[in-house]
Formats: structure tokens, C-alpha cells, sequence
């Protein structure tokens, strides 16, 4: 099956750093979203982006399909950017169907 | 507009037991998919509901059935509890024909098997 991974595994910044997560997968998309995990174990949805670029307040996201990567990029962090950034694909080859394959993550602690 | 909603939030079972876990889709999807997320992994897709059938499948064993009735609400089904389906289980909704598949989950059902 396609294969997700992420970079880094963990990230530390200082509040007001920006970020670039990165998303590589092994096979032709036609799903890509990118999560954010909080604490309790809530997936909320950043962006639903197979291709393209999008943006939504301090975050932004890039999905280079002919290459096979995604970035996403969190600009001025805060601490409540913390957690779990996991990006999850689809594969062409799925044949219609939607099953998700998730990456490992990227855990994000962001401080004072 | 509600969003996906999973009952219970958390349940402890034994070894043996068997567990039934309910997910109501996000209003207007009529799609639903399970997940597994053990601790300090991403979720692995256990199986997907669309018109009442289960339409794909990964790599879990048959201890693990779902349904999907007629107002697209869905449930889980795990049989002979084993110590390792202690997890986090997410349900995600979706609309089939959207042009988008964006997937939305709800907050889970920690899962303890002692």
C-alpha cells in the first residue's frame, strides 16, 4: 500500500517561531489532508489539499502532487499550535474508496 | 450543525469481552469510516460503510464487524477482546459524491482492555 512519512518526528520552538512540516508519500493522491491532534485526542481538520495551495490565518499548506509531497507552514506559533500534526492521503489506486493512510506525526510543543 | 459524535468516550472491558462502539455522522454525509490509533501512532483504517455495506477493508481481523443503518449512523463491533485492541477508535463521516472526500472525525472512544 502507499507510504506516508512525515519530517521531523518533534519539533520544540519559542513562541513566535515559524515551522515547515513535510509530508512525503509514495504513490499518486487523491486525498490529502493535514490534521492537528490536540490533547485529547481530537483530529481537527487544517486543510483538505491533493494539489495546490492553500491558506487559512497563520497557517498555510502546499501539495506538490507530481513530486509527491505536501508542506504545511505555521507561521508566528503559539502555544496552543501544540500536538500532533499528522498528514493523511488516499491512493488513485484505491479504486473509488477513501481509506485514509496516515503518517507517524510530527509532535509539536511550542514554548514561553 | 452537528458534528461526528461517538458514544461512549471511554470504556473498560477484559480479555474475552465484547464491545460495541456508535458513531453519528456529521449531518448530510452518508459515509462512514472506522479507525484504530494505538498510543504514539497514527490512526490505521479498519473499514468504511456507504448505502448500509461495507465497501473496503484493512488489515484487521474479523473480530472486528461494523453496520451502517438507514440514517447513516454506524457502529463497531470487536469480539474476543484481546490486551492489544486496547486504543483510541475514530469514526470519520463524509459525503461519497462531495467531489472533495474530505474526511471529518469525531472524538474518539478510548478503549481499555485489562
Amino acid at each position: 500500500g502507499i507510504q506516508v512519512e512525515q519530517s521531523p518526528p518533534d519539533l520544540i520552538l519559542q513562541e513566535g517561531a515559524n515551522s515547515t512540516l513535510r509530508c512525503n508519500f509514495s504513490d499518486s493522491v487523491n486525498n490529502l489532508q493535514w490534521f492537528h491532534q490536540n490533547p485529547w485526542g481530537q483530529l481537527i481538520n487544517l486543510f483538505y489539499i491533493p494539489s495546490g495551495t492553500k491558506q487559512n490565518g497563520r497557517l498555510s499548506a502546499t501539495t506538490v502532487a507530481t513530486e509527491r509531497y505536501s508542506l504545511l507552514y505555521i507561521s508566528s506559533s503559539q502555544t496552543t499550535d501544540s500536538g500532533v500534526y499528522f498528514c493523511a492521503v488516499a491512493s488513485k489506486l484505491t479504486g473509488g474508496g477513501n481509506k485514509l493512510t496516515f503518517g507517524t506525526g510530527t509532535q509539536l510543543k511550542v514554548e514561553l | 450543525d452537528a458534528g461526528v459524535t461517538q458514544s461512549p468516550t471511554h470504556l473498560i472491558k477484559t480479555r474475552g469481552q465484547q464491545v460495541t462502539l456508535r458513531c453519528s455522522p456529521k449531518s448530510g454525509h452518508d459515509t462512514v469510516s472506522w479507525y484504530q490509533q494505538a498510543l504514539g501512532q497514527g490512526p490505521q483504517f479498519i473499514f468504511q460503510y456507504y448505502e448500509e455495506e461495507e465497501r473496503q477493508r484493512g488489515n484487521f481481523p474479523d473480530r472486528f464487524s461494523g453496520h451502517q443503518y438507514p440514517n447513516y449512523s454506524s457502529e463497531l463491533n470487536v469480539n474476543a477482546l484481546l490486551l492489544g485492541d486496547s486504543a483510541l477508535y475514530l469514526c470519520a463521516s463524509s459525503l461519497r459524491l462531495a467531489g472533495t472526500d474530505t474526511q471529518y472525525f469525531g472524538p474518539g472512544t478510548r478503549l481499555t482492555v485489562l
